[in-house]
């Protein structure tokens, strides 16, 4: 496709839940974001990726939360057992190079744990 | 630890009026971008900005850097109502892959 794509665009998970996000970045990107969103609030780095490697997961808030790119292309962000404060807006983003160029951000998935 | 503030973080004005958005970071770095977000939308980008004394223009949009003083600014030109919208500004050093996002300026332009 032309641009990023996220799906679900809106998840309603019941706490304790697990869920899986879908990112298709735009094809032939080398470097995929996560950002999580909160209301009213900027992106916070999630974790990078460099093809298929995860090169960087740092944001990730805690070991409840995992990415994958298997195959260099699509990723998941898999979310176990789902907190309330989970809720936000869930970022992928897609460049052709890591550094020192633009990101394309898709829509986001929007995630509420009820 | 690197941290970016804009400011204002509201800014609500008139069409055909001019203004600048602020945004002011802790430490070293060597990229700064600027993107817009509509509500619902995904985020767009507008600049990329990569060295000291950077200007770029895009329509009624100029964006700035100055890396001695740590500080970028989005100055908008004659304003209209089709630039509301939320716009951050967002920061990275080489030595790693992320971003640092500023809280985002809301702008609403009234006709």
């Amino acid at each position: 496709g032309a641009g990023v794509s996220q799906s679900p665009r809106y998840k309603v998970a019941k706490r304790g839940q697990d869920v899986a996000l879908r990112c298709d970045p735009i094809s032939g990107h080398v470097s995929l974001f996560w950002y999580q969103q909160a209301l009213g609030q900027g992106p916070e780095f999630l974790t990078y990726f460099q093809n298929e490697a995860q090169l960087d997961k740092s944001g990730l808030p805690s070991d409840r939360f995992f990415a994958e790119r298997p195959e260099g292309s699509v990723s998941t962000l898999k979310i176990q057992r789902t907190q309330q404060e989970d809720s936000a807006v869930y970022l992928c983003a897609s460049s052709l190079v890591a550094l020192n160029t633009e990101a394309f951000f898709g829509q986001g998935t929007r995630l509420t744990v009820v | 630890e690197l941290k970016v503030e804009q400011n204002p973080l509201f800014l609500s004005m008139q069409e055909g009026k001019n203004y600048t958005i602020y945004c002011n970071y802790s430490t070293t770095s060597d990229r700064l971008y600027w993107y817009r977000q509509d509500p619902g939308k995904s985020l767009e980008s507008l600049f990329v900005l990569l060295s000291n004394g950077a200007v770029k223009q895009e329509g009624r949009l100029m964006a700035s850097l100055d890396t001695k003083a740590r500080l970028s600014t989005l100055h908008i030109t004659a304003a209209v109502h089709d630039l509301s919208a939320t716009y951050f500004c967002a920061v990275g050093r080489d030595s790693n892959y992320q971003l640092i996002w500023g809280a985002g300026t809301k702008l609403i332009i009234k006709p």
